[in-house]
């Protein structure tokens, strides 16, 4: 199984960076990271996917270090409307790669005034 | 922007009573995903199409629960009976590919099932 190991919940407030980290030992040579936000009552919402090293898009980065064990999805100034669940998957393009499509229990992130 | 489209958006039903969700995803996503979410949990993978052939039912509850997608376009996801335990969202999801933890997924804005 493709399995994530993300902290249950996280504090901040507003104008901080925040950086919510995503443990997957197995993962296979193939496999991308991909995070994902859900706000309540809504889908999630794909954020940013990265295979090493670093992403960035407008909304966030993506630190993959060099044994690609972890990930590290940074938020920077976060605002009250980045409240939400934030989710870590791994898998890779080929169908074979599925595997199990796990979503987990995701981080909660409540960002404060 | 092309959107996930589901309805309906909320459903009350009575226990042991049938209900159905409607699905239409995004035009050229080969790959259609039904989830079921409980409230403070992760999204759980019902059922994966390709196309109209099913890729993954694993963890469907077949006795109560099934999927179709005939013409490979839109979908729909029944229930019959209904427990008090199949209150969630269901949501739907599309993509261009066959692997969800790579391909991105869109996802429609769910039905919020209640089941008295």
């Amino acid at each position: 199984l493709a399995k994530t190991t993300q902290p249950i919940s996280m504090d901040s407030y507003e104008g901080q960076e925040v950086n919510i980290t995503c443990s997957h030992n197995n993962i296979a040579t193939n496999d991308y990271i991909t995070w994902y936000q859900q706000f309540p009552s809504q889908g999630p919402r794909f954020i940013i996917q990265g295979y090493k090293t670093k992403v960035t898009n407008e909304v966030a980065s993506l630190f993959i270090p060099a044994d690609r064990k972890s990930s590290t999805l940074s938020l920077p100034r976060v605002s009250l409307s980045d409240t939400a669940v934030y989710y870590c998957l791994v898998g890779g393009p080929n169908a074979g790669n599925n595997r199990k499509l796990i979503w987990g229990l995701g981080t909660s992130l409540a960002v404060n005034p | 922007e092309a959107e996930v489209a589901q309805s309906p958006r909320y459903k009350i039903t009575e226990k042991s009573q049938a209900v159905a969700f409607w699905c239409d995803p995004i035009s050229g996503h080969a790959t259609l995903y039904w989830y079921r979410q409980i409230l403070g949990q992760g999204p759980e993978l019902l059922v994966q199409f390709q196309d109209e052939s099913v890729v993954d039912d694993s963890q469907l509850p077949k006795d109560r629960f099934s999927a179709e997608r005939l013409k490979g376009v839109d979908s729909t996801l029944k229930i019959q009976p209904a427990e008090l335990g199949d209150s969630a969202m269901y949501l739907c999801a599309s993509s261009l590919g066959p692997a969800g933890a790579f391909y991105e997924q869109y996802f429609g804005p769910g039905t919020r099932l209640t089941v008295t």
